[in-house]
């Protein structure tokens, strides 16, 4: 089986940086991918890794380590609009690529 | 980014009708589709995963008689709950998987509310 794991809930202030964790356990691993939920709406795409690094994109990084089943969500600047739910999800090869996704981490940002 | 579309975004219904939800890949083909449910302050659920063309594959739990999935084309997939009940009231999100990267976008989602 499965296994995605991220903190529930965080509080950071306007202007500051965050990391949100992630940690997986899986088979068959086939990419890590970071989404962003506002109450009330659906998920966006924010960042996909599947090898080893940091990849950047504006304020938002996403950083991978397969050995270490690890992975890390970076924002920078943050601002109120940032408030959100952040849904790790872990690609399969073994099931058909399906994501599995973690639990979400709830992020208020607070001025 | 590739977009999906999701109609209706809102439906009220009565207990015992059906409701039928539409999903689009606007700007991709999407070989495979996903359903899922999201209850308020919990996370997505997988409900089924359709492929184009063939019949969809319903996760442990989920009644495909009462959730039907038709993946006709490559750019619709169709989420009809039939004989609703209150019971079914929840977020309904449909997710297309595409593009080089074989990412999932998801579409808006669609409140259902059965009274």
């Amino acid at each position: 089986g499965q296994n995605i794991d991220q903190p529930t809930e965080m509080t950071a202030t306007e202007g500051a940086i965050v990391q949100i964790n992630c940690t997986y356990q899986t088979s068959g691993f086939n990419g890590l991918f970071w989404y962003q939920q506002h109450a009330g709406e659906a998920p966006t795409f924010l960042s996909y890794n599947v090898l080893d690094g940091l990849e950047e994109k504006g304020r938002f990084s996403s950083f991978l380590s397969r050995s270490k089943g690890y992975s890390y969500l970076l924002l920078k600047e943050l601002q109120m609009k940032d408030s959100a739910s952040y849904l790790c999800a872990v690609r399969n090869n073994n099931a058909g690529n399906m994501l599995t996704f973690g639990g979400g981490t709830r992020l208020m940002v607070k001025p | 980014g590739a977009v999906v579309s999701q109609h209706p975004s809102r439906v009220i219904c009565k207990s015992g009708t059906s409701v039928k939800i539409e999903c689009r890949s606007l700007d991709f083909q999407a070989t495979t589709m996903f359903w899922y449910r999201q209850f308020p302050k919990q996370s997505l659920m997988l409900m089924a995963t359709s492929n184009e063309g063939s019949k969809a594959t319903y996760e442990q739990g989920v009644e495909k008689d009462k959730f039907l999935i038709n993946h006709a084309s490559l750019t619709l997939s169709t989420l009809t709950v039939t004989s609703a009940h209150p019971e079914d009231s929840s977020f309904y999100i449909c997710s297309a998987r595409g593009g080089t990267q074989e990412t999932q976008y998801f579409g808006p989602g669609t409140r259902l509310l059965v009274l």
